[in-house]
């Protein structure tokens, strides 16, 4: 099954510095989700792009999507303390049909005061 | 909070045991999930309901029973398990799942389950 694979892995930063998250993907899809998860606790949604945009802002979240290179960057600028957590990409593979989404194992990012 | 609630929040079994994990959505959703999430593994899709019926089994054990009596409760039944499933056991919702999308999906804080 198609899964979204996230780069780097691992990410450690000073707070008010931005963090960038890549990932990518093998098939076409409709459309790439990022979520969060704060440790040990269920995931959140933070932004939707669509196969045919590519480019996303939400707050200080900005997100591409190539989909000629089949990836996408998740940026977060203006880090806080709070955004230290594991975000995943998940994939909407045009093969499955809408919302069965294929999860990449997920960014460890922390944010130090 | 998102709307999805799971209890319990920490399960502990032994092998020869039979439980059961409840989820419910509080979001008028037609679809319900649930993930498996294992240590530096990705988020494994097990079973997906629309409208209350089975669209997808993603090859899970038989030990694993899902059952989905409406549309805002979805439970996993649990029996004869084994170490290798602790894990954290996620639901989610979402609209629907077909055509009309695309729609997130909204996720509760799952249950952590050691078998022991």
């Amino acid at each position: 099954s198609q899964q979204g694979e996230e780069d780097p892995q691992a990410l450690s930063i000073q707070e008010g510095e931005n963090a960038t998250m890549n990932c990518s993907y093998k098939t076409s899809i409709n459309n790439l989700q990022w979520y969060r998860q704060n440790s040990g606790r269920g995931l959140v949604h933070l932004i939707l792009i669509r196969s045919n945009e590519r480019e996303k802002h939400s707050g200080r979240l900005r997100v591409t999507l190539d989909t000629s290179k089949k990836s996408s960057s998740l940026l977060i600028t203006a880090s806080r303390a709070a955004d230290t957590a594991s975000y995943f990409c998940a994939t909407d593979p045009q093969i499955y049909g809408n919302n069965r989404l294929a999860f990449g194992k997920g960014n460890q990012v922390v944010v130090i005061p | 909070e998102t709307g999805v609630t799971q209890t319990p929040r920490h399960l502990v079994m032994g092998m020869t045991n039979k439980k059961s994990l409840k989820c419910e959505q509080h979001l008028g959703h037609n679809a319900m999930y649930w993930y498996k999430q294992s240590a530096k593994k990705p988020l494994e899709l097990m079973f997906v309901y629309n409208f209350k019926e089975q669209t997808e089994n993603n090859s899970v054990p038989s030990r694993f029973s899902p059952e989905c009596p409406n549309s805002s409760h979805l439970f996993l039944h649990l029996h004869t398990l084994q170490p290798e499933d602790s894990a954290l056991y996620l639901c989610a919702s979402s609209q629907e799942v077909g055509t009309g999308g695309p729609f997130e999906q909204y996720f509760g804080p799952g249950t952590r389950l050691t078998v022991t």
